[in-house]
């Protein structure tokens, strides 16, 4: 299995553009979280889904950022206007039922 | 107040020094993962365990549910174990709260 695919795996963008993260868990785990990392706050859970649906997005900063997942394999986290403080490395990961997560490389986000 | 606090933040040692990082938490969890960062940014769980102890190579974790504390060990380190190790609880669900990480460095 290739594990946790994120895309892009880096982006430059500028403030109030839209910015869209996404990620493909790994085949048959029904799990799947996202993460930021900034060195001010460290690793922080935005969101996460269990069988496509979400189940806590408390850590979702505020409106402007939104997650999706249509199918078991494929979600999305949207940024929308993106500001310079949302500058930060979102990881994607994903697990089987109470098992073990895996992350996927992350993608460094940088708005300018 | 972070929910999950971690000793030492920073560590040195020399090749082939016994290491050990702490972690204490704060209220009842259901297990706990120890998550592995390389320079490159990756992140990789080393070990999710919800009693005893669990070994693998040179790497053992161990944790106290009761005393709400769980320790991370590595036996004969090498340079290639610089990294930063988070400690992470997991909470309710699947739910992870991160600690803020001991980054360790071995020289050779």
């Amino acid at each position: 299995d290739a594990g946790v695919i994120q895309s892009p795996r880096h982006e430059v963008t500028e403030m109030g553009q839209e910015v869209t993260l996404r990620c493909k868990p790994i085949s048959g785990h029904n799990s799947l979280f996202w993460y930021r990392q900034t060195m001010m706050r460290g690793l922080e859970l935005l969101i996460y889904f269990n069988n496509n649906v979400p189940i806590d997005d408390s850590g979702m900063p505020e409106d402007r950022f939104s997650a999706k997942m249509p199918n078991a394999s494929f979600s999305t986290l949207k940024i929308q206007p993106s500001e310079p403080r949302d500058s930060a490395v979102y990881f994607c990961a994903s697990s089987s039922e109470k098992g073990t997560q895996y992350f996927g490389p992350g993608t460094r986000l940088l708005v300018l | 107040k972070n929910e999950v606090e971690q000793s030492p933040q920073n560590l040195t040692a020399q090749e082939g020094e016994f290491i050990t990082i702490n972690c204490s938490y704060s209220v009842g969890i259901s297990a706990l993962h120890w998550l592995q960062q390389h320079p490159g940014g990756g992140i990789v769980s080393l070990f999710m365990l919800s009693s005893g102890k669990k070994k693998h190579g040179r790497l053992i974790a161990t944790i106290n549910i009761q005393e709400k504390h769980s320790s991370l060990h590595i036996t004969a380190s090498h340079p290639r174990d610089s990294a930063v190790y988070i400690c992470a609880p997991i909470y309710n669900t699947d739910k992870l709260i991160f600690g803020t990480g001991t980054r360790l460095q071995v020289f050779p």
